[in-house]
């Protein structure tokens, strides 16, 4: 079955450095999204691709955060600078259809630790 | 904005037996999706079964069925004959039918399972 890739698995990082993270989602689905899972916390949605185009990234924090999907298949997250709060599992996730029933198709996951 | 709220942090349940995880959530919608999802330790999360919102069956999925009160904004998982490898975290999650609309989800159960 198909799966959602993402890379790193894991990221030890210092505050202040910049890190970066990479998703291919399955073939064919033109959502992609990412969510910030904090430890015992469920997934907060952080950006929403539709193809190339942001749909939804009002929780994304902009000031050093960013994300692209330049051709409408995989997609890079950034964090710079990073800050010791931004330690977290961040998930990628992709779905056929932006709305509705289509489930979403998860990732592993990057587990991020910033010290 | 729509919430989801379970509230059960922690749930435990001897194997081979039933139990049932809660979840209300807070929507002025009339259509849209629920899910329940499972994430296994260090493990993706996985769908385990979907609701839609004009259904009055309860969904059902092998072992996992779901107990969908409209009026009462409640979504209930039911896991009989728990296996051992039913231990996760679930999370419920909420999504209306509109376009753009994100997967919100509840801040999640972690379900035990006893040999």
């Amino acid at each position: 079955e198909a799966e959602v890739a993402q890379s790193p698995r894991y990221k030890i990082t210092e505050k202040s450095q910049a890190v970066a993270f990479w998703c291919d989602p399955i073939s064919g689905h033109a959502t992609l999204y990412w969510y910030r899972q904090i430890l015992g916390q469920g997934p907060e949605l952080l950006v929403q691709f539709q193809d190339e185009s942001v749909v939804d990234d009002s929780q994304l924090p902009k000031d050093r955060f960013s994300a692209e999907r330049l051709k409408g298949v995989d997609s890079t997250l950034k964090i710079q600078p990073a800050e010791l709060g931004d330690s977290a599992m961040y998930l990628c996730a992709s779905s056929s259809l932006p709305r509705g029933g289509a489930p979403l198709h998860f990732g592993n996951g990057t587990r991020l630790t910033v010290t | 904005a729509q919430t989801v709220t379970q509230s059960q942090p922690e749930m435990s349940v001897q194997e081979a037996e039933t139990v049932t995880l809660s979840c209300t959530y807070d929507t002025s919608e009339s259509d849209y999706y629920l899910f329940w999802y499972k994430q296994p330790p260090s493990r993706q999360m996985i769908l385990v079964i979907r609701q839609e919102a004009y259904k009055q069956q309860n969904a059902t999925e092998n072992r996992f069925s779901v107990n969908f009160q409209k009026a009462a904004k409640s979504f209930s998982l039911k896991i009989s004959d728990s296996q051992l490898g039913d231990a996760a975290m679930y999370f419920c999650a909420y999504r209306s039918s509109n376009a753009g609309n994100m997967l919100t989800f509840g801040g999640g159960t972690r379900l035990m399972v006893k040999p």
